[in-house]
């Protein structure tokens, strides 16, 4: 398996509501990261997962809250969501790091994506 | 972190090699470089990776100088499908992995 699943493909929400994005790989990666994507503007990284330990947080607002329960699986949690939140959120992995011969550890494998629209 | 510098856009015909370079002056010596394509509404797709000098397979290469400060990707013969965003990322570790603005290649008939 060499892919990473992403649900649900599309989400429609009001600012009230909670619901949640998942990620999964079976690739045995060790790190996971989720990405927001705005319409002509390059992913911007929200969340790094390394080891199912939260390594990076980018500022990101408490409304999103992003959960690791396994190495396999990523959510990212949305509750009371702005109009502005709305874009397309990527989830990738990577074999991670603390290896001695690193090449292709960081190479990164997206998911589809989630297009979230926040009404 | 190494910033990228990239152009924002490009155009070219059909048939015709394709070259985008990327700027990284503060790459540190644990850096590889790492080249990702991107359709409209999916998610980027890895295309190459290098360290050093060449590297090819079977879709691109990447020319990399001796003093790693840039690197270029090298396309044969693009095609219509490979419109797309390629976007460069310089970095060793997994804190590594931001994005910068890409470059928005535009192929021709």
């Amino acid at each position: 398996d060499t892919e990473v699943t992403q649900t649900p493909k599309h989400l429609v929400m009001g600012m009230t509501n909670k619901k949640s994005l998942k990620c999964e790989q079976h690739m045995g990666h060790r790190a996971m990261y989720w990405y927001k994507q705005k319409a002509k503007k390059p992913p911007e990284l929200m969340f790094v997962y390394s080891y199912e330990k939260l390594s990076i947080n980018e500022s990101v607002p408490s409304r999103f809250s992003p959960e690791c329960p396994n190495s396999s699986l990523l959510n990212l949690h949305l509750h009371a969501l702005q109009p502005e939140d709305s874009a397309l959120y990527l989830c990738a992995s990577s074999l991670g790091t603390g290896l001695i011969d690193y090449s292709g550890a960081n190479v990164l494998t997206f998911g589809a994506g989630s297009r979230l629209t926040v009404l | 972190l190494a910033k990228t510098t990239q152009p924002i856009s490009m155009d070219s015909y059909e048939g015709q090699e394709v070259n985008i370079t990327c700027s990284h002056n503060n790459i540190a010596t644990n850096d590889y470089i790492t080249w990702y394509q991107q359709f409209p509404s999916q998610g980027p797709r890895f295309i190459i990776q290098g360290y050093k000098t060449k590297v090819t397979n079977e879709v691109a290469s990447l020319f990399i100088p001796a003093d790693r400060k840039s690197s270029t990707l090298s396309l044969p013969r693009v095609s219509l499908s490979d419109t797309a965003v390629y976007y460069c990322l310089v970095g060793y570790n997994n804190n590594d992995m931001r994005f910068g603005a890409g470059t928005r290649l535009t192929v021709k008939p």
